[in-house]
């Protein structure tokens, strides 16, 4: 059984940095493609960033480029997001997903872990 | 960037109902197209891959058609664990989400 846990959210100060982890269990994760999607409180689904199986191939969502980085790391089996420059607009909670069989960056989004809420504010 | 819109925003139906939701994409993405429901307090589930496909473990009564800028989540009769938030995700091009409908009694 797949499993995504994420971990690592908290309230935080506009300006700063927050990383995120997701632990993956029940599937080979160096074989998948990964993301992060997030959703406001209230609000739809953002798409935040993505990252190819072998971590060659990474995408970011307009309103986190040059803030986020993705990275995922295959012997430890775990999905990452550091999160610079925190603004209020980042309030959200951040699901882990990982992708579905198929050829990056055209997959959907099969997996998703509860989710971990960070808050942005002073 | 493509811009997916669905209708209707809410949708008022009662069990056993058939439903219908349209996601409209702002260009082509062929059959790049995904399902997903939600539950509040929970995680989004995928239900439809590739405009028509039914993920493994989803009822039967949910469907997916549709291919080019047209799509729709049909929900053959309408069962009380239906009731949550529909979301269509377009991924030809990025990852897109429409911004929701809203199903409820």
């Amino acid at each position: 059984e797949v499993q995504l846990l994420e971990s690592g959210g908290a309230l935080v100060q506009p300006g700063g940095s927050l990383r995120l982890s997701c632990a993956a269990s029940g599937f080979t994760f160096r074989l998948y493609a990964m993301s992060w999607v997030r959703q406001a409180p209230g609000k739809g689904l953002e798409w935040v960033s993505s990252i190819s199986a072998g971590g060659d191939g990474i995408d970011y969502g307009d309103s986190v480029k040059g803030r986020f980085l993705i990275s995922k790391d295959n012997s430890e089996i775990t999905l990452y997001l550091q999160m610079h420059g925190l603004r209020a607009e980042d309030t959200a909670v951040y699901y882990c997903v990982k992708h579905g069989d198929g050829n990056y960056p055209n997959v959907d989004f099969q997996h998703w872990g509860p989710g971990t809420l960070v808050a942005v504010s002073s | 960037d493509i811009q997916l819109t669905q209708s209707p925003s809410t949708l008022s139906a009662s069990v056993g109902d058939r439903v219908a939701i349209s996601c409209r994409a702002s260009q082509t993405i062929a059959a790049w197209l995904a399902w997903y429901q939600q539950k509040p307090g929970r995680a989004p589930n995928l239900l439809i891959y590739n405009a028509s496909n039914l993920e493994s473990g989803v009822p039967s009564r949910f469907s997916g058609s549709g291919s080019g800028t047209e799509f729709t989540l049909t929900i053959s009769s309408l069962q009380p664990d239906d009731f949550a938030t529909y979301y269509c995700q377009q991924y030809k091009t990025y990852w897109t989400f429409g911004q929701g409908t809203k199903v409820e009694f």
